[in-house]
């Protein structure tokens, strides 16, 4: 079956410093990957998507990045945290095209202070 | 462009009473739809899901939903709600063709004793 894994579960950063998060899910390949941002009390905002490796879908202008290394590893950067990043990020996947279930990690908490 | 709206930020019921949890979408044909959970501090998971068939779509813990296109809604239900439902739900929509679903603002519930 299918899992996906996403570490770290929680981090406290202070302004200004670096971030990685990372995803990657097992018992699939070649999956659409996904990385989402849920503020306190908000909704999910999708910041970036990617089909295959190499390939980032950004949907939000903002100082995080994104990486896929390999078929099913994710990977969101920033080079410089701020406040405002601070929230609840959700990898995500999906197989195949068109209404495929999509499946959430456990999610990471960001905590910048 | 899809849109997805769930007009009830908070829904509180008692232990035991019946529950529906309204979601409206936007969209021209027949989108992919989708009911998830969130505990907090979690991941999401899939409750249920209408492709096509039947609408009236069985899930897991007890929910069901009814799709019902003259009203482009997608309803969540559930008999008698139990304390444990207290959590945060959302509706998703995947149009035909996309590989991005587009997710409601979600809506808490508070399960009273």
């Amino acid at each position: 079956s299918q899992t996906i894994h996403q570490w770290p579960a929680t981090l406290v950063q202070p302004v200004g410093s670096p971030l990685s998060l990372e995803c990657t899910v097992e018992g699939t390949s070649n999956p659409n990957l996904y990385w989402y941002r849920q503020a306190a009390g908000r909704g999910l905002q999708l910041l970036f998507y990617s089909v295959g490796i190499g390939q980032i879908s950004s949907e939000v202008p903002q100082n995080l990045s994104a990486s896929r290394p390999q078929d099913r590893q994710f990977i969101l950067s920033s080079k410089k945290l701020l406040l405002s990043d601070s929230g609840f990020y959700l990898c995500a996947w999906t197989t195949g095209l068109s209404g495929n279930t999509i499946y959430f990690g456990e999610g990471s908490w960001l905590t910048v202070v | 462009a899809q849109s997805v709206t769930q007009p009830d930020i908070h829904i509180t019921v008692s232990e035991g009473a019946s529950l529906e949890l309204r979601c409206n979408y936007s969209y021209g044909a027949t989108p992919y739809l989708f009911w998830y959970v969130q505990s907090p501090g979690q991941g999401l998971q899939l409750l249920l899901k209408y492709f096509s068939g039947d609408t009236l779509v069985q899930g897991i813990k007890g929910f069901e939903a009814e799709f019902k296109r003259s009203q482009s809604s997608f309803n969540l239900r559930k008999p008698s709600v139990h304390w444990s439902d207290a959590a945060e739900y959302f509706c998703a929509v995947v149009s035909g063709g996309s590989y991005i679903p587009t997710f409601g603002r979600g809506t808490s519930l508070i399960v009273h004793p």
